[in-house]
């Protein structure tokens, strides 16, 4: 079966020091890979997705970007943090169709102080 | 573009009983797939049920269930014989044929979601 795996579960870092959250997914192959943003308990918003090795589209401009090293790993990272960046990500993965509904990790929760 | 609404941003209801949450989407398309989402207070998102737009039949996950009404873009879910643990945020999204123009994703959308408490 598919497992994802999205680390770390809790950050707390301050304005101007970098970033990188990681997601791997088992159990899969070439599966889709995305990152959401989720402020203040609602609303998900689109990131980052990436379709194969070294693609990456993004969806909404900003101080964060994101790598895709291998076929089930996918990066999200920032060189320096802003206060705005503060909130829960979440990494999601779904087979190719659109048909195919997104599986979620567990998320981190990133608070930029 | 497409939307997704979620009318109730909170709803309650009591334990055992019957609730239903509301989802309305806009589309040009007439093929799709709608989903609904359950995010509880340890914030992972969990696949709750999905619905394919060509299939007339609602769809069925043991206590939850859909009225998917495709004439009215609407697509609902209620939860039968509500326990504590429903105690959630509910998104509503809607998964488009359409191919992004980045790649070969397609689009989702999720509603804003709506906040649903169980009273014992």
């Amino acid at each position: 079966s598919q497992t994802i795996h999205q680390w770390p579960a809790t950050l707390v870092q301050p304005v101007g020091s970098p970033l990188s959250l990681e997601c791997t997914v088992e159990g899969t192959s070439n599966p889709n890979l995305y990152w959401y943003r989720q402020a203040a308990g609602r609303g998900l918003q689109l990131l980052f997705y990436s379709v194969g090795i070294g693609q990456i589209s993004s969806e909404v401009p900003q101080n964060l970007s994101a790598s895709r090293p291998q076929d089930r790993q996918f990066i999200l990272s920032s060189k320096k943090l802003l206060l705005s960046d503060s909130g829960f990500y979440l990494c999601a993965w779904s087979v190719p169709g659109y048909n195919s509904p997104l599986h979620f990790g567990n998320g981190t929760r990133l608070t930029v102080t | 573009a497409q939307t997704v609404t979620q009318s109730q941003p909170e709803m309650s209801v009591q334990e055992a009983e019957t609730v239903t949450l509301s989802c309305t989407y806009d589309t040009s398309e007439s093929d799709y797939y709608l989903f609904w989402y359950k995010q509880p207070p340890s914030r992972q998102m969990i696949l709750v049920i999905r619905q394919e737009a060509y299939k007339q039949q609602n769809a069925t996950e043991n206590r939850f269930s859909v009225n998917f009404q495709k004439a009215a873009k609407s697509f609902s879910l209620k939860i039968s014989d509500s326990q504590l643990g429903d105690a959630a945020m509910y998104f509503c999204a809607y998964r488009s044929p359409e191919i992004d123009s980045g790649g070969s994703n397609y689009k989702l959308t999720f509603g804003k979601g709506t906040l649903l408490t169980v009273n014992p």
